[in-house]
């Protein structure tokens, strides 16, 4: 498995700023994702965090509203940008680990409330 | 695209009860299937995963078979406890086109009382 760690693990933010989580890896990994779990709702896909080049976002999410960094193998940043209280989210990295059956380990998640 | 159905919850059982949570998928390739369990107040851990037709997947007395030809990934425990209370996720990842990225089901909410 993996140890994964978030910063910050919860944060109330004014509507039209910036928030940047961290996601930290203790070993290196290829693939990096991060996720939203809205209020009571399942996790969807924001995207995928590749190192060495730009993100690879899923349909409806967009680099500027989510802008993704991944400087090198064992850290991640996702920012939400012009927040909105549709924001208000869970937001969860996860790492592909590729022995042991491509596994997915999550972080323990970043609870943001936007007012 | 690649889809999974859960059944609806809460599902809310006394202890040293039986316990199923329903899964089903639709995928393009030969997905992995994973279930994942989230306690209260806390992130997502891996329960168990089966990668190709009739694995079993077990751990912590839950078991999963993948069944491929009813599309199905169904959890079970024999006896639950009140320690089981959490939301169930059943999820799959297609590696081969779907770029390893899991698709979720929408939690099954499990209550367990004395």
């Amino acid at each position: 498995s993996a140890v994964i760690s978030q910063k910050p693990s919860r944060d109330i933010c004014q509507r039209g700023t910036s928030l940047t989580i961290q996601c930290q890896v203790d070993s290196q990994v290829t693939m990096m994702f991060w996720y939203r779990q809205q209020p009571g709702q399942s996790l969807t896909l924001i995207a995928t965090a590749n190192q060495g080049s730009e993100a690879t976002y899923e349909s409806g999410f967009v680099i500027d509203k989510f802008p993704i960094s991944r400087p090198n193998l064992t850290f991640s940043t996702l920012t939400v940008s012009n927040m909105s209280p549709e924001d208000s989210s869970i937001y969860l990295c996860s790492v592909l680990l590729l022995t042991g059956g491509y596994e997915q380990y999550f972080g323990p998640g970043t609870r943001l409330t936007v007012t | 695209g690649n889809s999974v159905t859960q059944m609806e919850g809460p599902v809310t059982l006394s202890e040293e009860a039986f316990l199923t949570i329903n899964c089903t998928y639709t995928a393009t390739g030969y997905p992995s299937l994973f279930w994942y369990v989230q306690y209260p107040g806390e992130g997502l851990q891996l329960l168990l995963k089966a990668t190709k037709a009739d694995d079993k997947g077990s751990n912590k007395g839950f078991e999963a078979t993948y069944r491929k030809e009813t599309t199905s990934f169904h959890l079970e425990k024999g006896s639950v406890q009140v320690s089981d209370s959490a939301v169930y996720f059943c999820a799959l990842s297609d590696r081969g086109g779907g770029g390893n990225k899991l698709t979720f089901g929408t939690g099954t909410q499990l209550k367990v009382e004395l």
